[in-house]
């Protein structure tokens, strides 16, 4: 089956300890990304990545780290997380068309809570 | 800077009647526009889109209007069913050299049977 596969679902930390939430695409695709959603203000794009060991910065990178080693992997890293980085945290693929105007396939979602 | 809009955060509708939802975007380069559908504990999944070229799209019971002139987009669910229930996402893709997708805040739709 098709699908982007993140972990973990959910996640409580504390301020200061990294993490990382995986993510990982079985379809082949070279564009992947992560998106972080808060209340009032939709989905915006902290990193992504259009090939392997190509990543650049979205709206909101500050405080997060990205790496793209294999082309199926995609992993979001908190080097020391913030309280202002509780939130629900999407990663999403799609094969990349100039022009093409790709849809996204997303995961379901990791819940971040940073105490 | 919001580029895409969700004016609406929520809409009720009554069942079998029509569900519009509405977008408005201030970048006349975006190439192409997307809806996205996401019901609670999962990811958004794609539902429809439409060409910058193009003013309708329609699958099914959703149909997608563009409408350039006033940087509007629009969702159409005819009829529409309690399943349908879900925060609705507007999305656009912008390429220049490489492809950005920017989001709206969302719209919860709520279907009452």
């Amino acid at each position: 089956e098709a699908q982007v596969t993140q972990n973990p679902r959910y996640l409580i930390t504390v301020t200061g300890k990294k993490l990382t939430v995986t993510c990982s695409q079985n379809m082949n695709h070279e564009y992947m990304s992560w998106y972080r959603q808060d209340p009032g203000l939709g989905l915006r794009q902290i990193y992504y990545s259009m090939n392997v060991e190509v990543t650049d910065k979205g709206d909101v990178p500050e405080g997060y780290k990205v790496s793209r080693k294999e082309k199926r992997n995609f992993p979001l890293i908190l080097e020391s997380p913030s309280p202002n980085q509780t939130s629900l945290y999407f990663c999403a693929s799609s094969l990349e068309r100039v022009g093409g105007g790709e849809k996204l396939f997303f995961g379901s979602g990791t819940q971040l809570s940073v105490l | 800077d919001q580029q895409v809009k969700q004016n609406s955060p929520s809409l009720s509708v009554q069942e079998g009647r029509i569900s519009i939802l509405n977008c408005d975007y201030t970048n006349s380069m975006f190439d192409y526009f997307l809806w996205y559908k996401k019901y609670p504990a999962e990811g958004p999944t794609f539902l429809i889109s439409i060409s910058s070229i193009k003013d309708k799209n329609e699958d099914g019971r959703f149909t997608v209007f563009l409408n350039k002139s006033a940087k509007h987009l629009s969702l159409h669910i005819v009829p529409s069913q309690p399943g349908d229930s879900a925060v609705y996402f507007c999305a656009a893709i912008i390429y220049s050299g490489t492809y950005k997708y920017i989001f709206g805040t969302g719209t919860r739709l709520k279907v009452l049977a």
